[in-house]
């Protein structure tokens, strides 16, 4: 099974409030990431998880959180949301094969903030 | 940082015609593309990678052959159908702010018409 799941898939926040994203997988991998999708743009990588450890974009370092309680789950969490992170959000988990790390998503979701 | 363009945002194409999908890439270090397929509503998936120089990758009717030359690595497929509209994502395994990532392009949305 290469499923990465993501709740929920869709979600609406109003401007100021925290927002809480959920993302699984069962595969054992041990690189977990979170992009963001706006229309028209390339997905861009917010943060990854290597294990436990967390890599965060210098550009994205202080709007957003994330947390690794184990091997399967990963959050990303938005502490006070503008309506600047309306976007879908990707998650997703990798592997090696073939000599380079292949990434795995899951189907998204959609934060509208209002 | 290494970056990659797809031209192209929206390609509209009729049933049976040919598929190009432009790929252009600038690396200091990668050697590794990627296209990855978005259809409606599912997670993006791996289709096809290369690493090597002037060998032509194919998966589920789709090709590319990776040019070093020309830092190009273009989809293509000699017939459309109709299940092949999506969001198409050429990426790179590169870096960027001086980690290494998966940078993406900005994709290109396939129609096929009847």
């Amino acid at each position: 099974d290469t499923t990465v799941k993501q709740n929920p898939r869709y979600k609406l926040a109003r401007v100021g409030k925290p927002v809480n994203l959920i993302c699984s997988q069962t595969m054992n991998h041990d690189t977990m990431y979170w992009y963001q999708k706006k229309p028209n743009q390339a997905p861009k990588l917010l943060l990854f998880y290597y294990d436990k450890i967390l890599n965060r974009e210098a550009d994205t370092f202080e709007k957003f959180q994330s947390s690794r309680p184990n091997n399967s789950f990963c959050s990303l969490y938005i502490g006070s949301a503008g309506l600047e992170y309306s976007a879908m959000y990707l998650c997703a988990s990798s592997r090696e094969e073939g000599g380079a790390e292949t990434l795995y998503f899951g189907s998204g979701t959609r934060l509208t903030v209002l | 940082g290494d970056s990659v363009t797809q031209t192209e945002g929206l390609v509209t194409l009729t049933e049976g015609l040919p598929v190009m999908l432009n790929c252009t890439y600038q690396t200091a270090y990668s050697t590794f593309l990627f296209w990855y397929v978005q259809h409606l509503n599912e997670a993006p998936k791996l289709l096809l990678k290369s690493s090597t120089d002037n060998k032509r990758t194919e998966h589920q009717g789709f090709h590319a052959t990776l040019h070093k030359s020309s830092s190009s690595f273009h989809l293509q497929k000699s017939s459309a159908q109709l299940s092949d509209s999506a969001l198409y994502y050429c990426a790179l395994s590169g870096a960027s702010s001086g980690s290494w990532q998966l940078i993406f392009g900005s994709g290109t949305q396939l129609t096929v018409m009847p």
